[in-house]
């Protein structure tokens, strides 16, 4: 089935520095892929989404590329803020039509000062 | 634009209880998921539905209903809860296809 893996659990950053957060899918369908981030007490919202090989999307000064070649949708920021500070999780839609969705276990992002 | 509503927001029970949680979305959307949220495991679905009385288990429906009776309203029941299903659960609802899921705040369920 369907699989996504987020490598880090925690990432801990000082405000400014850039940060590039993984996500790996597995699938048999042509792959769309989600981030969603969560902030404390709050609902996830969605942050980015592509399923077009190779380019950039863009959004809220984070961004991600699609390389289905390593099967790779990873986020980043130029310049993390403290409000940067949140759960985020990537998503692969299973191809059905209806958006079911396989999560990572997602990341924290804590931006320190 | 809309708004998810899920009640209740704190829910406590005694295990082997059943218990019942729900979710009111003014989108229209056709499809409605639930989902629940264990720390460190992200976000695992239970039940989706794609219109009204419509129902779709999914990778943890065991031990959980569902009932989608109106377009607007999708009910989550725990059938008899145990003490290791504490966690959050999140309602989200979606135009289908490849749109945005949009979600609810959640109920917390804890589990005496």
């Amino acid at each position: 089935g369907d699989s996504v893996t987020q490598t880090e659990g925690l990432v801990t950053l000082t405000k400014g520095l850039p940060v590039m957060l993984n996500c790996t899918y597995q699938t048999t369908y042509s792959p769309f892929l989600f981030w969603y981030v969560q902030h404390l007490n709050e609902a996830p919202k969605l942050l980015l989404k592509s399923s077009t090989d190779n380019k950039r999307t863009e959004h809220q000064g984070f961004y991600a590329t699609l390389h289905k070649s390593s099967s790779s949708f990873h986020l980043q920021k130029s310049s993390v803020q403290l409000s940067d500070s949140a759960l985020y999780f990537c998503a692969l839609s299973d191809g059905s039509g209806y958006n079911k969705l396989t999560f990572g276990k997602g990341t924290v992002l804590l931006v320190s000062p | 634009g809309g708004i998810i509503t899920q009640t209740p927001k704190f829910l406590i029970g005694q295990e082997g209880q059943k218990l019942t949680l729900k979710c009111q979305q003014n989108f229209n959307h056709d499809t409605m998921y639930w989902y629940r949220q264990d720390s460190g495991k992200g976000l695992r679905l239970i039940y989706y539905s794609i219109t009204e009385n419509d129902l779709q288990k999914g990778d943890l429906s065991e031990g959980y209903d569902a009932s989608r009776e109106k377009k607007s309203s999708f009910s989550l029941t725990v059938t008899s809860a145990q003490k290791n299903e504490m966690a959050v659960f999140l309602c989200a609802s979606s135009l289908g296809g490849y749109a945005e899921q949009f979600f609810g705040p959640g109920t917390r369920l804890t589990v005496l």
